[in-house]
């Protein structure tokens, strides 16, 4: 069965230091893996997508992300960190031999950037 | 720009109601997506539709039905309201190729009293 899991409820780091927010999958077929994001009392905005090429892939906000096939890993990173990205943090996946156009959520991530 | 907006911000329902959340999207998408979020289960798929009349269960439809009427609007209806079903519902929309994300609107916190 498909599945995403991020393994840190919440992540806390200072201002200008960088930042890693992990997410593991399980699929049977390549993954399609998306990042969202989530600031309060607000909907989820796309952050960025690994579909396939370059393991390294940047998005919004000066993010970026890692595809790890060997470790079945897409952890979200920036080098160095805002107050303003204090949010929270959704990895997801598609199943490419799945031809239906669900994501599959993880349970989110807290991040708390502290000045 | 893109654009998903819902019908409420926050609502509050009594046990037994029937609740309706419409959602609109004006970018001509066909997928269109209803999730419920609750702390620590992440997003729930709830239902979706891949065109206009057409629907599919997702993880969790016990308690919702669902309308797609129209290509741009997509509802989620709650026969009667449990109190189980308080919650942030989101809905979403994305176009047809499987490697697009989705595109979500603002949430309706609903309340069930």
């Amino acid at each position: 069965a498909q599945s995403v899991a991020q393994p840190e409820d919440q992540v806390n780091v200072a201002e200008g230091n960088p930042l890693t927010v992990k997410c593991t999958y399980s699929v049977s077929g390549n993954p399609y893996l998306f990042w969202y994001v989530q600031y309060p009392n607000r909907g989820l905005q796309f952050l960025l997508k690994y579909i396939t090429g370059d393991n390294l892939v940047k998005g919004s906000y000066g993010f970026e992300a890692e595809f790890n096939k060997s470790q079945t890993s897409f952890h979200l990173k920036k080098p160095s960190a805002l107050v303003s990205d204090s949010a929270l943090y959704f990895c997801a996946v598609r199943d490419m031999v799945d031809s239906s156009y669900k994501l599959i959520f993880g349970s989110g991530t807290r991040l708390l950037v502290r000045p | 720009d893109v654009k998903v907006t819902q019908s409420s911000r926050y609502l509050v329902k009594r046990t037994g109601e029937k609740v309706f959340l419409e959602c609109v999207q004006d970018m001509d998408h066909e997928n269109m997506f209803w999730y419920r979020q609750d702390p620590g289960l992440g997003l729930r798929l709830i239902y979706f539709s891949y065109d206009v009349k057409m629907k599919e269960k997702g993880d969790i439809p016990e308690g919702y039905s669902v309308s797609r009427e129209k290509k741009e609007r997509f509802s989620l209806i709650l026969e009667s309201a449990s109190t189980n079903q308080t919650s942030m519902y989101l809905c979403a929309s994305a176009p047809k190729a499987s490697y697009n994300e989705q595109f979500f609107g603002p949430g309706t916190r609903l309340t069930v009293l």
